[in-house]
């Protein structure tokens, strides 16, 4: 079965640091490009930043540019999120999602994980 | 950057209806469009890919259509677990997939 996990949420005081991780299994998680995507509550979804197959290909939402930092390690089956600098309108259900076919970069998600929640309060 | 507006925020019908959702991008993003569906306390489910292609396992009721900057959505008769938000994405530029803000179908 395809799947993704993630974990690494809780609760953080703003300007403090969080790493999110996306663990993944029943595909060839080298072949495909990944993301992480968030959904503040009772709010709509806000793509935050994607990541390629071989790591050549990186890019962020405006939001979050020079605060965040996606990575992955392919002998791990996993992707990361490091957060620095966090804020309170960081808050949010972080979700992880597959791209849909391997070695490209422009396909729709076909497989998310069901979030992990990260608030940022004092 | 590629803003999406989705049109109308929310749609009131009943079972069986027929359902119309707009997605309307702010410049061209071809055919690189898919459409979302998403309830309560679950994670986005893919629906259609490439404007028009209905993902594996989606019933036939689901439809896309258009190009360029202006995208339908139709659920050709509402069935009960139908009842949902919608989000358009554009995967035009990678890696960015920006979002619509969201069509709520709910029962009337």
């Amino acid at each position: 079965e395809v799947q993704l996990v993630e974990s690494g949420g809780g609760l953080v005081q703003p300007g403090r640091s969080l790493r999110l991780s996306c663990a993944a299994s029943g595909f060839t998680f080298d072949d495909y490009a990944m993301h992480w995507v968030r959904q503040a509550p009772g709010k709509g979804l806000e793509w935050v930043s994607g990541i390629s197959w071989n790591s050549g290909s990186i890019g962020y939402a405006d939001s979050v540019k020079g605060r965040f930092t996606i990575s992955r390690d392919n002998a791990k089956n996993s992707l990361y999120l490091q957060m620095n600098s966090l804020r309170a309108e960081d808050t949010a259900l972080y979700y992880c999602a597959k791209d849909m076919y391997p070695n490209t970069l422009d396909d729709a998600f076909d497989i998310w994980g069901q979030g992990t929640m990260v608030t940022v309060s004092s | 950057e590629i803003v999406l507006t989705q049109s109308p925020a929310t749609l009131s019908l009943s079972p069986g209806e027929r359902a119309t959702l707009s997605c309307r991008a702010s410049q061209s993003v071809s055919s690189y469009l898919a459409w979302y569906q998403q309830k309560p306390g679950q994670a986005p489910r893919l629906l259609i890919y490439d404007a028009s292609n209905r993902a594996t396992g989606i019933p036939a009721r689901f439809s896309g259509s258009g190009s360029g900057t202006d995208f339908t959505l139709t659920i050709s008769s509402l069935e009960p677990e139908d009842f949902a938000v919608y989000y358009c994405q554009q995967r035009s530029n990678w890696p960015r997939g920006t979002f619509g803000q969201g069509t709520k179908v709910e029962i009337k």
